[in-house]
């Protein structure tokens, strides 16, 4: 069964700042993986993801993930972070096959900025 | 694209009382999905459907617990004899399925609330 461990439950950093979200998968086959935003209260916005080809992806918002197959790690980056950019965000594993996609996501990183 | 939409936003209910959620998934999208999230925690999947055929559903979803699309369109998911532990946010999804594992897109979800 698939797996999904995102290591930091809670993340500070200052306006501007760089970002790296850790996000680690266990799944037996190539994975389909991607990243959610979530603002309190609301539902889940999906930032980018990743299904083949190039293993550096770019999403919504300036952020962009890479998928390193050897390390089972698909990292969540953004050069600058806005204040906005305050939420909790999830990294999930959608399985193929006769699961038909269902998502099997992480615990979450809880991001807040500083001014 | 009007989105997810899932009614209502809140229930508050009393333990012992069924309660029932609706979701209308985006138009054109024949796949959809029903997950649980509790707090701190990353949604869990419920149950999927594929038009009006429930194809799979988790061993979280008990037998107080049933799913319906009856027409392919809209989604109901009812939970009978509620109790403490059910409290969670009820988040719907829906996909396309031109190739495995289309992106979901999520509705703001619906919070229950068990007195």
């Amino acid at each position: 069964a698939q797996s999904v461990t995102q290591p930091d439950i809670h993340i500070t950093v200052s306006e501007g700042a760089s970002l790296e979200l850790r996000c680690n998968y266990s799944y037996g086959a190539t994975p389909y993986l991607f990243w959610y935003v979530q603002s309190p209260g609301q539902g889940l916005q999906l930032l980018l993801k990743y299904f083949s080809g190039d293993t550096l992806v770019q999403g919504i918002k300036g952020f962009e993930a890479e998928f390193k197959r050897s390390q089972s790690s698909f990292n969540l980056r953004k050069p600058s972070v806005h204040w906005s950019d305050a939420a909790e965000y999830f990294c999930a594993v959608g399985a193929g096959g006769t699961s038909y996609g269902k998502l099997t996501f992480g615990q979450g990183t809880i991001l807040t900025v500083h001014p | 694209d009007t989105g997810v939409s899932q009614n209502p936003r809140h229930k508050i209910t009393k333990r012992g009382q069924n309660v029932t959620f609706r979701c209308d998934p985006i138009s054109e999208h024949n796949r959809l999905y029903w997950y649980r999230q509790t707090l701190g925690q990353g949604p869990e999947f419920l149950t999927y459907f594929q038009n009006e055929a429930q194809l799979e559903k988790s061993r979280l979803l008990s037998d107080r617990f049933s799913a319906e699309r009856p027409k392919g369109s809209f989604s109901t998911l009812e939970i009978q004899r509620t109790e403490q532990g059910d409290s969670a946010m009820y988040l719907c999804a829906s996909s396309g399925t031109a190739i495995s594992n289309q992106p979901q897109h999520f509705g703001d979800g619906t919070r229950l609330s068990i007195l």
